[in-house]
């Protein structure tokens, strides 16, 4: 049972256009939400988060939004750079449990010129 | 600072054989957890460590024994590789409050061939 689902494997964009990488959670306990950004051959590395009293949260040329009442995320990247070509993960976890992460599938998202 | 460490990069066994993944933070960070990433699937946690001398399990212990006698270290010993435990490992670390939730960060990772 995923509790976590990626349902689009890839992403293709143009360079300068925006990106847009959607997650879709089961678990109703979830209440912290992250997004993670994988190159090959290393560990994924931390991109932003949001909790569940929010439903956007900014950095830079990177948002995330939250709806909960359609427990759906969504990460936008504008604008988009080839250097934001990688596999992005979205995870969840419980607060009130010990910060583990359930993660989804991941979606490998390529930025050309 | 390096970060989290993990060694070896690579590794091959065969079936049966026992070993220990290496994993060490210089963070100072109280949780540390072991990932596997396998083709087309996110990272599952495998066992994880609120502090020295605390360990559970995750989603996908079976095959693995973790300890923490330090807070820098967390190794993670296979005790009969099999294929099935062929995979991508990884180390990761972060704060925790009772309570909290905080990005965690990861090691470089160990890619295990078993034969």
């Amino acid at each position: 049972d995923q509790q976590v689902k990626q349902n689009s494997p890839s992403l293709s964009v143009q360079e300068g256009r925006i990106s847009i990488l959607n997650c879709d959670y089961t678990n109703s306990m979830f209440d912290y939400f992250l997004w993670y950004k994988k190159y090959p051959a290393e560990g994924p590395t931390f991109l932003i988060s949001i909790s569940s009293i929010k439903d956007k949260n900014e950095d830079g040329r990177f948002t995330v939004f939250l709806n909960k009442s359609a427990k759906h995320l969504s990460l936008h990247i504008v604008p988009s750079q080839p250097g934001d070509s990688a596999v992005y993960f979205c995870a969840a976890s419980n607060s009130g449990g010990y910060n583990k992460l359930i993660f989804g599938a991941g979606t490998r998202l390529a930025v050309h010129p | 600072n390096a970060g989290v460490t993990q060694t070896p990069k690579f590794q091959v066994l065969k079936t049966g054989q026992s070993m220990t993944l290496q994993c060490a933070q210089d963070m100072n960070h109280e949780y540390m957890s072991w990932y596997r990433q396998d083709p087309g699937m996110g990272l599952r946690l495998i066992h994880y460590s609120v502090g020295a001398g605390i360990t559970d399990q995750g989603e996908v212990p079976n095959g693995y024994n973790v300890s923490r006698s330090t807070t820098e270290d967390f190794p993670l010993r296979l005790l009969s590789a099999a294929p099935s435990q062929t995979s991508v490992y990884f180390c990761a670390s972060s704060i925790t409050i009772a309570g909290g939730s905080y990005e965690q960060y990861f090691g470089p990772g160990t890619r295990l061939t078993v034969t």
